[in-house]
């Protein structure tokens, strides 16, 4: 079973619609839990970050964790074209490393 | 939003050459990772240095390569003898704490 699972799109939604991008991991030492967005060919840029079970929100973005099911979500509102990018989740224990997912493709489109 | 930065943005070499890959991290950052992204493929941790050593490597990280950070500033990857499938996009980040690791915009390597 692969550390951590994330479908990897691509994902067509039209502008101003409700996006839900979703990642699974096995390991429960897991602690803390981020999204990056990255665009191609360049490094991923960090959205949120979030270490207990809940929802956290900034904007446009929310990210939820539950910890008992081992599952991530970000959720974008009201979808614009410059959200189309690839979104990682990245997951990290006690050590420091991160364990990515394969990020999800997201195209917005007008 | 604090800025990593890595130098050169594409490197092209010969299989068998050496090549040393720089970043400059955030000033007050402590911790340093090295990350690389075959095309197409998932991030992968390289390794992670903490107080001038290395606190953890994954399995990529082999004899061929190797890290420092010779000025108190610059953060380098070496990799000795390049193979084909190092060609890869390879990211620096850098944290203070908690945990928020902020990446640069990477160097793509190409070995021919």
């Amino acid at each position: 079973q692969k550390e951590v699972e994330q479908d990897p799109g691509p994902l067509s939604v039209p502008e101003g619609a409700i996006v839900s991008l979703n990642c699974t991991y096995s390991n429960s030492a897991f602690q803390y839990f981020m999204w990056y967005r990255q665009y191609s060919r360049k490094g991923p840029e960090l959205l949120m970050y979030t270490y207990s079970s809940g929802n956290k929100e900034d904007g446009r973005f929310t990210a939820q964790v539950d910890k008992s099911s081992k599952y991530i979500s970000l959720f974008i509102r009201d979808s614009q074209p410059s959200d189309s990018a690839t979104y990682l989740c990245a997951i990290g224990g006690t050590a420091s490393k991160l364990t990515f997912g394969t990020g999800t493709r997201l195209q917005v489109t007008l | 939003e604090p800025e990593v930065t890595q130098t050169p943005s594409h490197q092209v070499t010969q299989m068998g050459q050496e090549v040393i890959l720089r970043c400059v991290p955030i000033s007050n950052h402590l911790y340093f990772y090295w990350y690389r992204q075959i095309l197409g493929q998932k991030v992968e941790f390289l390794v992670s240095f903490y107080n001038n050593e290395i606190s953890e490597k994954s399995e990529i990280f082999d004899d061929q390569f190797s890290v420092e950070r010779p000025d108190g500033s610059n953060f380098t990857l070496k990799i000795r003898s390049t193979k084909l499938e190092d060609s890869a996009m390879y990211f620096c980040a850098a944290k203070d704490r908690p945990n928020e690791q902020f990446f640069g915009p990477g160097t793509r390597l190409t070995v021919l």
